[in-house]
């Protein structure tokens, strides 16, 4: 089974920080996501990525902003952490079109 | 432009009952649709991947439908247990894209 690792389940860091959020993938997927989560707004997508060095703006990315400079990492970054980016962040990956998606265990990130 | 929607919201039943999942989707043309599942503070677990061509994909206690021309996917599960509970959620893709539409979920409570 494919399997999408997220490195930390639970992060807290202070207004201002720069923070990462690293997803790992072990099965050559081209296609990663970073969603994140939030009661009553669903899951959202903040960006997404085709290829190595390849990202493409999801709904919502103001704020963050990505990297992907090996096939099997997507890390997001929250250039100076606000509160209001308290949240589920959620990375998954695909192959192609026609597989589904896996995603990976989640990190609840709490700015304080 | 697509929209999901996944209606109870919230369903409680007893343990034993079969039970079924609905999720409509407004545009016919999707590639594909996926069924995930979400326990609290967690990730998503796929559970089924339905392609258009499809109509039906089965996994164990689990049976997922697909009527395109309907704009309908249901989720059948038989004989639930407690493990069950948890949040159901679908997602469409559509043709030539990337990314998933999704439905609110629906929280799922089986009672002992």
């Amino acid at each position: 089974d494919v399997k999408v690792t997220q490195s930390s389940r639970y992060l807290v860091k202070r207004t201002g920080e720069k923070v990462f959020l690293e997803c790992v993938q072990d099965m050559d997927h081209e296609n990663m996501f970073w969603y994140r989560q939030d009661p009553g707004l669903g899951l959202r997508l903040i960006y997404f990525s085709y290829d190595v060095k390849m990202k493409e703006k999801g709904d919502i990315p103001e704020g963050y902003s990505v990297s992907r400079e090996k096939k099997e990492r997507f890390s997001l970054i929250l250039e100076s952490a606000s509160t209001n980016q308290t949240s589920m962040y959620l990375c998954a990956s695909s192959i192609t079109a026609y597989y589904g998606y896996t995603f990976g265990s989640g990190t609840r990130l709490t700015v304080v | 432009k697509q929209e999901v929607t996944q209606i109870p919201a919230a369903l409680s039943v007893p343990e034993g009952e079969n039970l079924v999942l609905n999720c409509s989707f407004t545009d016919s043309a999707i590639y594909n649709l996926q069924w995930f599942r979400q326990d609290p503070g967690k990730g998503l677990t796929s559970l089924l991947l339905i392609q258009s061509s499809q109509r039906e994909q089965t996994s164990g206690r689990l049976n997922a439908s697909l009527d395109k021309s309907s704009g309908r996917s249901t989720l059948y599960i038989a004989a639930s247990q407690p493990g069950d509970s948890a949040t159901y959620l679908c997602a469409v893709r559509e043709d030539s894209n990337y990314q998933l539409i999704w439905g609110a979920g629906t929280k799922l409570i089986i009672k002992p």
